[in-house]
């Protein structure tokens, strides 16, 4: 089955500052990479999501990149600001119904 | 993005009883969704997949007879956890595809608190 490594498991930033959890996969036949931000006692949230035919993805300050080749993606962060603080977790699969999930950084945005 | 509902939010109950977790679609319908469980400072981990009008399919280590779960119509997925005790304490979480069965929506969680 899949299998998927997310670092750092924490990540503390200053205001302004970006910020970067990459994250690797295991099974080349996934095609599909969400990102949820879950804040305390909340459900994640989807915020950005790339599928393999796609290297990059941005959506206003957050963007998300795809190495196939290597088997890993990652999450950036641009201008941090204090309400970005949460947890990110990353996830791969082939599609939705079969998303396995990393075990989640804790992002620290410091005002 | 699409909109799953949860319900309740927070519930506390005494060991021995059973406790019930709504999980609904707004203005979507969804054949299939998902629990999950997470404990603290931990990722989901996913229990097992509700299949509306059909047995749903559980996790290798799940109890069926614990986690009764039930998916009678297309916008609406419900939990039970029979006879819950102190160890069942947990949050909770449905998720259902939205967006044309594209992207993932997660509900907005119950934390369980068995006494």
């Amino acid at each position: 089955g899949e299998n998927v490594e997310q670092h750092p498991s924490t990540l503390s930033v200053q205001e302004g500052d970006s910020a970067v959890i990459k994250c690797t996969y295991s099974d080349s036949a996934s095609n599909y990479f969400p990102w949820y931000k879950q804040e305390l006692g909340k459900g994640p949230q989807l915020i950005i999501d790339i599928r393999s035919n796609v290297g990059e993805k941005k959506d206003q300050r957050i963007a998300v990149t795809l190495n196939k080749t290597a088997k890993h993606f990652s999450l950036h962060i641009t201008e941090t600001q204090p309400e970005d603080s949460a947890v990110y977790f990353c996830a791969a699969g082939r599609g939705y119904s079969t998303l396995t999930f990393g075990k989640g950084t804790m992002l620290l945005v410091s005002p | 993005g699409a909109v799953v509902s949860q319900h309740p939010s927070r519930v506390i109950c005494k060991s021995g009883t059973s406790v019930k977790i709504e999980c609904r679609s707004l203005d979507f319908q969804a054949t299939t969704m998902f629990w999950y469980r997470q404990f603290p400072k931990q990722s989901l981990m996913l229990m097992a997949t509700s299949n509306e009008g059909s047995k749903a399919t559980y996790e290798q280590g799940v109890e069926k007879d614990k986690f009764l779960i039930n998916h009678a119509s297309l916008t609406l997925s419900t939990l039970t956890v029979t006879s819950a005790h102190p160890e069942d304490s947990s949050f909770y979480i449905c998720s259902a595809p939205g967006d044309a069965n594209e992207k993932l929506f997660f509900g907005s969680g119950t934390q369980l608190s068995v006494l």
